[in-house]
């Protein structure tokens, strides 16, 4: 699988849209880029998936860049309860849906 | 909908017993569960993965004998600790699938195993 590099922490104010950038340079055509978010001491939970446009679900939007190399969630406003860390994930078609985690963002959302 | 529970959400034990933490996805049947550990302040790693009525795939350095993985059932997998040591004390995240390559993978609460 493709590695991720994302920064290893951001700030955003309460209310404000908060933009998390990942970088999968070496991505290939059929892997897909994942985001979850993990709260302190809970399961990562789901955000958002996307191949190559641009998607937007009631959580976030991904943005995807033409090539493919890099991507970046946006939460349109975030919230106290956004405070997480944030991973980025390119998983391919074949390996048996695995997931291998990176580093992530420990986004704190300041009030 | 896609709900997965692990049991217990925390276990403390002796230093060489054995510990066995349960995994069920409540509402799907998932064709494909994974274990993760991670310790404090990193990252998820993951363990192995496994597929219901067939041996465990394990990852690089995870040993197979001490972390028995039994996938019996579409909603069920287990984890068991064998011997457990202090150095074994972390978070054990599971998170299981159904059939197809893209699929989201919905994860269980975690379980914090402590050895004394």
């Amino acid at each position: 699988d493709a590695k991720t590099t994302q920064p290893p922490s951001m700030d955003c104010a309460e209310g404000r849209a908060a933009n998390l950038p990942c970088n999968h340079s070496t991505i290939s055509g059929n892997e897909y880029v994942y985001w979850y978010r993990q709260i302190h001491s809970q399961g990562p939970q789901y955000i958002i998936h996307g191949l190559k446009n641009n998607e937007t679900n009631e959580m976030a939007s991904l943005i995807i860049t033409e090539d493919r190399k890099s991507s970046t969630l946006i939460l349109p406003h975030a919230t106290l309860r956004d405070t997480a860390v944030y991973y980025c994930i390119v998983r391919g078609i074949n390996t048996g849906n695995q997931f291998y985690f990176g580093t992530g963002t420990s986004l704190t959302v300041i009030p | 909908g896609a709900v997965v529970s692990q049991h217990p959400s925390w276990v403390i034990c002796k230093s060489g017993t054995s510990v066995k933490i349960e995994c069920r996805s409540l509402d799907f049947q998932a064709t494909t569960m994974f274990w993760y550990r991670q310790f404090p302040k990193q990252s998820l790693m993951l363990m192995a993965t496994s597929n219901e009525g067939s041996k465990a795939t394990y990852e690089q350095g995870v040993e197979k004998d001490k972390f028995l993985i039994n996938h019996a059932s579409l909603t069920l997998s287990t984890l068991t600790v064998t011997s457990a040591h202090p150095e074994d004390s972390s978070f054990y995240i599971c998170s299981a699938s159904t059939s197809g390559n893209y699929n989201e993978q919905f994860f269980g609460p975690g379980t914090r195993l402590t050895v004394l």
